[in-house]
């Protein structure tokens, strides 16, 4: 089955440490995000990702880093920059919109991070 | 900047409507509308173009007023399996897309 899969589900991390949250797809998606979810505030874009080696920031970037060395693959880094890094991320993936495609993102499970 | 989506949430019973509003203070290109159960991933309901063009995967019905950038998503005779956190996501031709805060839906038997 196609779909998005995120790893780990929930993380626990110490204040100071580096963080590798994993986005992997096989749906072959060319574009692909990472949002962060806090109650009540809806969904926020860190990074985004057109294609293979290229990303672009979002909104909330700072304190975050991204790679997209293959199609399939958007890890993002939480570092020990970002001032309030406990919430919920979501990665997702999409195709352009076109005549058979409707542009919607399709999200993974998402990875619930607490720093202690 | 994100959309305003209200309510911010909404109390219903089974079979009765509801509506959620959505408007941006920039020029849309498109609006997105998905829907979050707790715990769960979003999942999409439905796009609406400029233009006036439609395309969405379930029988839940919106509207697109371009001229106001605004957004309505109708749920008619809800169903329990209506509830959850509905969003809103709006995408200028310049930007990526935006959602607004949520709406949260609970249907009550």
């Amino acid at each position: 089955d196609g779909g998005i899969t995120q790893s780990p589900k929930y993380l626990f991390r110490k204040e100071g440490q580096n963080v590798t949250l994993s986005c992997e797809q096989n749906l072959n998606h060319d574009a692909m995000y990472w949002y962060r979810q806090d109650p009540g505030q809806g969904l926020r874009l860190i990074y985004y990702s057109q294609i293979v080696n290229d990303f672009q920031k979002g909104d909330i970037a700072e304190g975050y880093s991204v790679s997209r060395e293959k199609k399939e693959s958007f890890p993002l880094t939480v570092t020990s920059a970002q001032t309030n890094p406990t919430a919920f991320y979501l990665c997702a993936s999409s195709v352009p919109l076109g005549r058979t495609n409707t542009g919607e993102l399709f999200f993974g499970e998402g990875s619930r991070l607490t720093v202690l | 900047q994100q959309p305003v989506q209200s309510p911010q949430a909404v109390i219903l019973r089974e079979g009765e409507d509801a509506v959620i509003n959505c408007s941006s203070s920039k020029a849309l290109y498109s609006v997105h509308w998905y829907r979050q159960k707790h715990g769960e991933a979003p999942v999409f309901l439905m796009i609406l173009l400029k233009g006036g063009e439609q395309k969405g995967h379930e029988k839940i019905s919106a509207s697109f007023n371009e001229k106001k950038q605004q957004s309505s998503l109708y749920l008619t005779a809800s169903q329990l399996s209506y509830s959850g956190t509905y969003f809103c996501g709006t995408r200028t031709l310049a930007r990526q897309l935006t959602f607004g805060s949520g709406t949260q839906l609970t249907v009550l038997p």
